[in-house]
């Protein structure tokens, strides 16, 4: 099992343009989560979904957009990207019952995105 | 709101000491409590987490960590800390109907 898997792992993108990052999980997880990580921020979270067909806001949404494209799949859309954008994007699972945050969540190894 | 300070921004420890890091949270009820770990360049792995119980938890790679109510903290701890345990770690809190709230992290520097 390849677990959570990001593309791309690495993007450069000028101010302006729109990218959409991706996430798979193949562990049959009901809720997926989008987070950034800053330095000295720790993780704060975008995004998530706590099962397929619903989406909510986390902590930090505004400059994305979500998808939950099926059980599997979770994408995170920048329409139009700023310099503040700039961060390190982790997706992450977990097996269901997203209110109940005591499920493990499983992460996948990110993606370094670099606004200029 | 919940919220979870870790006081210490860098530790560093020579190899073959113990280790403690530090963690409290500020949270109304009993929370879900999380120790993740971030080696450079990888997703985060959780360490070990609390719920209820036995407030003497043991996780993966050698680390425990204690939940102490009265002191609103949940310090891990290692006995012996070895090069490969030099990462990022994380503490996180959560509550039944709500999201995780991550620490800001620890560095763990380990000097030989």
């Amino acid at each position: 099992n390849a677990g959570v898997t990001q593309t791309p792992k690495f993007q450069v993108l000028k101010t302006g343009q729109s990218m959409t990052l991706q996430c798979a999980q193949d562990m049959n997880h009901n809720s997926m989560y989008w987070y950034r990580q800053d330095p000295g921020m720790g993780l704060r979270l975008i995004y998530y979904s706590a099962s397929e067909g619903t989406t909510d806001k986390g902590e930090v949404p505004n400059g994305y957009n979500v998808s939950r494209l099926n059980k599997r799949e979770f994408s995170l859309r920048l329409e139009s990207a700023a310099p503040s954008q700039t961060s390190v994007y982790f997706c992450a699972s977990s097996v269901g019952g997203f209110r109940v945050s005591y499920n493990e969540q499983f992460f996948g190894p990110g993606t370094r995105l670099t606004v200029l | 709101a919940q919220s979870v300070t870790q006081p210490d921004i860098h530790i560093t420890v020579s190899e073959g000491a113990s280790l403690e890091l530090r963690c409290n949270y500020s949270y109304g009820a009993t929370p879900y409590l999380f120790w993740y770990v971030q080696s450079p360049g990888q997703g985060l792995q959780l360490l070990l987490k609390y719920f209820s119980g036995d407030t003497l938890v043991q996780g993966i790679k050698g680390f425990e960590a204690e939940f102490k109510r009265s002191q609103s903290s949940f310090n891990l701890r290692k006995p012996s800390v070895h090069w490969s345990d030099a990462a990022e770690y994380f503490c996180a809190v959560g509550e039944q109907y709500s999201t995780l709230t991550f620490g800001k992290g620890t560095m763990l520097l380990v000097s030989p």
